[in-house]
């Protein structure tokens, strides 16, 4: 029984590099999440998935992110022209069937830091 | 839209002393309420959730939260805390109408010293 996993585990980007997160959900959940968690704070929402459809994108900060689920498993967060505000920790979650109240389920995140 | 306040955002104590981590939220609608765990570079991890019911929740490690609707609030207790507990604690609320989100507080770091 195999956790969220996310990779890599950490990344240093220089200003202006894309960089591409992935998430490899627990099978078969349904749902998946991205929150964005900076230092010292709890984590924000930023995207979320029911199998391949994003039916929610509004915590994504600009049009410099963009997150894809396109097969309904794995998904996959880019970030283009990263800058230095967009360091901080970036957390995966699925949960079985996206229903109200469920437990989503997190990876340990993806630690970006932008030089 | 639902908001989390976590009054604390660093909780010392001593080995074996009870603590309370709290936490007030805001809805205008009914409540899922959660509190997870972050241990050092480890994602978060479930220790409870009230949804409906009894309004005293048991979680894991020991851990158990009351939910008070009149008080707006959701807080954590042990009643004997371990070097183990060292972590840091998230209150959550689901943000029903739309996305299935989790709307987070910014968290309450505990350190138990012996």
């Amino acid at each position: 029984g195999a956790g969220v996993s996310q990779s890599p585990r950490y990344k240093v980007a220089k200003r202006g590099q894309d960089v591409a997160l992935r998430c490899d959900p627990i099978s078969g959940h349904v749902s998946l999440f991205w929150y964005q968690q900076a230092l010292g704070q709890g984590p924000e929402f930023l995207t979320y998935f029911q199998n391949e459809a994003q039916l929610d994108k509004s915590g994504l900060p600009s049009d410099r992110f963009f997150a894809e689920r396109p097969e309904g498993s794995v998904s996959t967060l880019k970030i283009q022209r990263t800058q230095q505000e967009d360091s901080a920790v970036y957390l995966c979650a699925s949960s079985p069937a996206g229903t109200a109240g469920e437990t989503q389920y997190f990876g340990p995140g993806t630690r970006l830091l932008v030089l | 839209a639902q908001s989390v306040t976590q009054l604390d955002s660093q909780v010392p104590v001593f080995e074996e002393a009870p603590v309370e981590l709290r936490c007030n939220y805001s809805s205008s609608v009914s409540v899922y309420l959660f509190w997870y765990v972050q241990y050092p570079n480890q994602g978060l991890q479930l220790l409870l959730k009230y949804l409906s019911g009894s309004t005293l929740v048991k979680g894991i490690n020991g851990f158990e939260a009351e939910f008070n609707k009149s008080q707006t609030s959701f807080h954590l207790r042990k009643p004997s805390v371990h070097i183990s507990d060292t972590a840091e604690y998230f209150c959550a609320v689901f943000s029903q109408g739309g996305s299935e989100k989790l709307v987070f507080g910014k968290g309450t770091k505990l350190t138990v010293n012996p």
